[in-house]
């Protein structure tokens, strides 16, 4: 299936620090999401990228899209421990208006 | 805020029995979604519904079946349950336009069957 997969799985940082995820597709997106995960909790939609934009802002978070490579990162900046979480890119590919398809995340630990 | 709603944070049945899984979104959105979660395998959807009525099998749809007889709600049914079901059950509502798609979701429900 048409699933996005972030590497790296697990990421552990020291707060204040940035914190970069990836995340590779193999087919033409219409957008790509990232949401991210409190442990035990549902996803919460973070940013969403249009497969024509290269990059996207929101507060400390820096999205890209490089659609030649079929890849997006999700870059955290100054990071705090709040920031402590999975962190998710989910696709709708250009022959599903609906479907979502998630990867199977990043786990991000930040250390005080 | 959004908000949905699962019937459920934890439910522990027994094999063969049926189980029902609510989901409740207060925001008028026409489609929904379930989704199991395992580790390493991300989320993957199970069915979902883009109006009263109507579903679609999502990626996973066997030995589940979903109801959705009023827009709000959207039930997912595990006619039998077995072991190899107990996962991590999200639900999703979420509105499509030309600008922006985003999903909202539960909280979860961990069903373990034993």
């Amino acid at each position: 299936s048409q699933q996005g997969e972030e590497d790296p799985q697990a990421l552990s940082i020291q707060e204040g620090e940035n914190a970069t995820m990836n995340c590779s597709y193999k087919t033409s997106i219409n957008n790509l999401q990232w949401y991210r995960q409190n442990s035990g909790r549902g996803l919460v939609h973070l940013i969403l990228i249009r497969s024509n934009e290269r990059e996207k802002h929101s507060g400390r978070l820096r999205v890209t899209l490089d659609t030649s490579k079929k890849s997006s990162s999700l870059l955290i900046t100054a990071s705090r421990a709040a920031d402590t979480a999975s962190y998710f890119c989910a696709l709708i590919s250009s022959g599903s208006a609906r479907q979502l398809t998630f990867g199977s995340g990043t786990q991000l630990t930040v250390l005080p | 805020d959004v908000k949905v709603t699962q019937s459920s944070r934890y439910l522990v049945k027994r094999t063969g029995e049926k189980v029902f899984l609510e989901c409740v979104q207060d925001m008028d959105h026409e489609n929904m979604f379930w989704y199991r979660q395992d580790p390493g395998l991300g989320l993957r959807l199970i069915y979902f519904s883009y109006d009263v009525k109507m579903k679609e099998k999502g990626d996973i749809p066997e030995g589940y079946s979903v109801s959705r007889e009023k827009k709000e709600r959207f039930s997912l049914i595990l006619e039998s349950a077995s072991t190899n079901q107990t996962s991590m059950y999200l639900c999703a509502s979420g509105i499509i336009t030309t600008s922006s798609y985003e999903q909202y979701f539960g909280p979860g429900t961990r069903l373990t069957v034993t």
